[in-house]
């Protein structure tokens, strides 16, 4: 089982409110990522990391931002929410190995703002 | 246009049926994975594919890459409720900073 978490799992709020959504994993991974996911839909990389003080974006354009102090937290924030931020939020991390790597993901964070 | 696409998109099937959902792309990759997401969960993967014409088998589950690596297929033999699930392939892309690439998934329902 992935010891990778995230907080909170459900998340409903209003429109302009700032939020950061927790993600850790215990598992001393280098490589984390954000994807976000529409029910029952494709995963898209918004966010990724390859370490500490490392960031970037990934394939979709996202209006929130991420940091990376510690090795085992990446947590993503928005700063102004809106309605089109309404989604699933699936936190990943995987091992440092070139090649076939598992990622491991956490139960993600669903997100209604309203 | 998606890089890995998946068909059918949805699936409802008794139990008991078998099932085959496929994963294609015009390009080759390295290696392929698949990973079962069950709803209000993240995925997990089920396995990883790395040689061309390769078949792994998971209890009912049968996984096969493409002689040529550019797509592949899962079987489920006798279908239980507890497959029930969004399955997706992933590929690592070297062209996107060797990130995983997921398809667009399968959705599948089995009805006792």
């Amino acid at each position: 089982e992935a010891d990778i978490y995230q907080t909170p799992r459900y998340l409903v709020i209003g429109t302009g409110k700032k939020i950061t959504l927790e993600c850790s994993q215990t598992m001393g991974h280098d490589k984390m990522y954000w994807y976000q996911q529409d029910p029952g839909m494709e995963l898209h990389l918004i966010h990724y990391s390859y370490g500490v003080n490392s960031t970037e974006k990934g394939d979709l354009s996202s209006e929130s931002t991420v940091s990376r102090i510690r090795t085992e937290h990446f947590p993503l924030t928005l700063e102004s929410a809106r309605p089109s931020h309404t989604s699933q939020y699936l936190c990943a991390s995987s091992p440092d190995r070139e090649a076939y790597n598992e990622q491991f993901f956490g139960p993600g964070t669903r997100l209604t703002v309203l | 246009t998606q890089l890995l696409e998946q068909s059918p998109q949805f699936l409802s099937i008794q139990e008991g049926e078998n099932l085959t959902v496929y994963c294609n792309s015009s390009s080759v990759f390295s290696s392929l994975q698949w990973y079962r997401q069950e709803p209000g969960e993240g995925p997990v993967l089920l396995v990883t594919v790395v040689t061309g014409g390769e078949v792994k088998k998971l209890k009912r589950l049968t996984f096969q890459f493409g002689d040529a690596r550019k797509d592949s297929s899962l079987h489920i033999t006798a279908a239980q409720p507890g497959d029930t699930g969004l399955y997706l392939c992933a590929a690592w892309n070297n062209n996107a900073g060797n990130m995983l690439t997921f398809g667009g998934g399968t959705r599948l329902m089995v009805k006792p």
